[in-house]
This record gives C-alpha cells, sequence and structure tokens, in this order.
C-alpha cells in the first residue's frame, strides 16, 4: 500500500513571496503519478500540477513547480509569487500508473493550510 | 458542460436513517470514484467503478453500497447512518488512460 506524507500542517506565507510546501511518500511501485491539488475555503477540489515518476524533468505550471526526487521519495510544491487567492488547502497524492480500475485510485496526504498574508 | 455534479450539497440525517448521495457527470468518463473528507485525514477512497456493472470496494467502503447503471450516474447510499459517517463526501470521474480525476464540488453530511 502507498502512503503520502504531508508534515507541515499548516503554513504561512506574505504576499508576492515563495514558500514550499513538502511532500514525501512511500511506495514499491516503479511508475506513478503524483499530485498536488489546491482545496480553497469554496470546497472544490482542483488540480495544480502532476509529475508523472518516469519523467526527470520537474513540471512546472506558472507560478507552480515541483521538486521531485525520486529516490528520496520526495515530492514538494514551490509557489512564487504568492497572492491572496492561493490561500488554500493543498494535498499531495499519488496514483499508480497502468491499466486497471484499482490504477485510478489516489491516495491522498494530510494536506497543508497555506495563508498567503497582505 | 456541467461537468461532476453532486446532489445534495448539505444533508442532515439521524441515526439510522437512509438515503443516497447523488453524483452525475458528462463527460462520458469511465472512471467513476466517492471519497471522504474528514478533520486532519486528507481524502480516503470510499468505492469506485471502472464501468456500468463494475464496482470495487476503496479504503473505507463499510457502511455505503454503489452501483452503476450507467455511464453518467454513481450514487452512493448509506443503509443506516451513523454519527461516524458525519463527513464532506466528493465525488470523481476521469477518462481511461487520463489520470487527472475531476471532482464534483461534495456533499456536506451531518449525521446526529
Amino acid at each position: 500500500a502507498q502512503t503520502v506524507t504531508q508534515s507541515q500542517p499548516e503554513m504561512s506565507v506574505q504576499e508576492a513571496e515563495t514558500v514550499t510546501l513538502s511532500c514525501t511518500y512511500d511506495t514499491s511501485e516503479n511508475n506513478y503519478y503524483l499530485f498536488w491539488y489546491k482545496q480553497p475555503p469554496s470546497r472544490q477540489m482542483i488540480l495544480v500540477i502532476r509529475q508523472e515518476a518516469y519523467k526527470q524533468q520537474n513540471a512546472t505550471e506558472n507560478r507552480f513547480s515541483v521538486n521531485f526526487q525520486k529516490a528520496a521519495k520526495s515530492f514538494s510544491l514551490k509557489i512564487s509569487d504568492s497572492q491572496l487567492g492561493d490561500t488554500a488547502m493543498y494535498f499531495c497524492a499519488f496514483m499508480k500508473h497502468g491499466s486497471g480500475g484499482s490504477n485510478y485510485k489516489l491516495t491522498f496526504g494530510k494536506g497543508t493550510l497555506l495563508t498567503v498574508n497582505p | 458542460n456541467a461537468g461532476v455534479t453532486q446532489t445534495p450539497k448539505f444533508q442532515v440525517l439521524k441515526t439510522g436513517q437512509s438515503m443516497t448521495l447523488q453524483c452525475a457527470q458528462d463527460m462520458n468518463h469511465e472512471y467513476m470514484s466517492w471519497y471522504r473528507q474528514d478533520p486532519g485525514m486528507g481524502l480516503r477512497l470510499i468505492h469506485y467503478s471502472v464501468g456500468a456493472g463494475i464496482t470495487d470496494q476503496g479504503e473505507v467502503p463499510n457502511g455505503y453500497n454503489v452501483s452503476r447503471s450507467t455511464t453518467e450516474d454513481f450514487p452512493l447510499r448509506l443503509l443506516s447512518a451513523a454519527p461516524s459517517q458525519t463527513s464532506v463526501y466528493f465525488c470523481a470521474s476521469s477518462r481511461q488512460g487520463i489520470y487527472e480525476q475531476y471532482f464534483g464540488p461534495g456533499t456536506r453530511l451531518t449525521v446526529t
């Protein structure tokens, strides 16, 4: 079974600064996907960024980027130029790669509550 | 495209009552799933389905039933609600081979 650990229950950052959220995971799989989801106060789950384990290049999406260290099983999220709208709960999640329904299951961490201060 | 819709948004039940949480998607996605979110716990998988007529258990299936008679709908049934089922419930869907899951807006359920 896979486990995902987010060791920072809460973090805060000043507007326009950079913040990094940590995530580690444990798996015996070699092919998998990692995700960061954002959940603002509206409760909607929003996909922020995705990383395929077989890709060495770190994924980036505008102000969001990841530092994927496969050997260390680490997957951190960096938010640059933080904005007030980034205030949300952030979840790290793991999914196995491959065919079959069980490979669509997401395993989530417990989340990090990020507050962006003006 | 409405995406993934869930009804109701909020529900209060008494212990022992039954109810069905509705989930529908209009994207012709094969895969659908139900998660529950509890404070400090992240989201945990309850049940999932890879297509009409096919369902399987996730991490926390006890107390919940599902069925999938159509591609579009995936209802979650609570046969005898318990206070431990107080939670926020999310439905999600994805297309086979595409690993991004689309989430519904959630249902907040309180069991007293």
